[in-house]
């Protein structure tokens, strides 16, 4: 069935440093979601991304989709303490079925 | 408008009992789904809906069961509670296409905490 890995499981930055997760699915998606969930809190939805080799900004935050839908990543630039927290991938294959699924995320630490 | 509201926030079973965790949506969604949530394992799919009478199974669907009788309500039973359902279960839901897929940004409940001893 359809997987989607990301990576790194954990990173620890100091404030002010850069940030990047990596998203990569075994199918070709049809779109990818990124949400942000805050330590015990639940996922929030950031950004969807549908066209191949699509590129997004929210603030400190840009979105890629690669040019094969099947990877993604989140990059943020200077990163805040605001910013801690659980960032996910989800992938859709519409044509595979109708389900969002997860990759298991990349917890990110800030230290000031 | 509420949003995904997901009853109760937090519960404590014996192994082999039952019960129903409740979630309702006011944004008139087509789309239902249930997750649950382990340390390192990310978000995984127990069951999803794509409308009123319509549900289907996720990646990990044994030991639960769903219906949906209406548009509003998706309710996830634990049949005979085991140990391994001990996790923290979030509800989502979104619109859907035409075809039933899900098409934009899910919202989640504040999830439910189930510890089964």
């Amino acid at each position: 069935g359809q997987q989607v890995m990301q990576i790194p499981q954990y990173q620890h930055v100091q404030e002010g440093e850069d940030f990047t997760t990596y998203c990569n699915s075994s199918t070709t998606l049809s779109n990818i979601q990124w949400y942000k969930q805050r330590p015990g809190g639940h996922p929030v939805f950031l950004i969807q991304l549908v066209k191949s080799g699509e590129v997004k900004k929210q603030k400190r935050l840009t979105f890629q989709f690669g040019e094969a839908k099947k990877n993604s990543s989140l990059h943020i630039t200077a990163t805040q303490t605001t910013d801690v927290g659980t960032y996910f991938c989800a992938g859709l294959n519409n044509q595979a079925g109708t389900a969002l699924i997860f990759g298991k995320g990349t917890t990110l630490s800030v230290s000031s | 408008n509420a949003g995904v509201t997901q009853t109760p926030k937090f519960q404590v079973l014996k192994t082999g009992q039952s019960m129903t965790l409740q979630c309702a949506q006011d944004m008139n969604h087509e789309y239902m789904s249930w997750y649950r949530q382990d340390p390192g394992m990310g978000l995984r799919l127990i069951h999803y809906s794509v409308g009123a009478g319509i549900t289907d199974q996720g990646e990990v669907p044994n030991g639960y069961n769903v219906s949906r009788s209406t548009t509003e309500d998706f309710p996830l039973r634990l049949l005979s509670a085991a140990p391994s359902q001990t996790s923290v279960y979030f509800c989502a839901s979104s619109y859907s296409t035409p075809g039933g897929a899900m098409n934009t940004e899910a919202f989640f409940g504040q999830g439910t905490r189930l510890t089964v001893v």
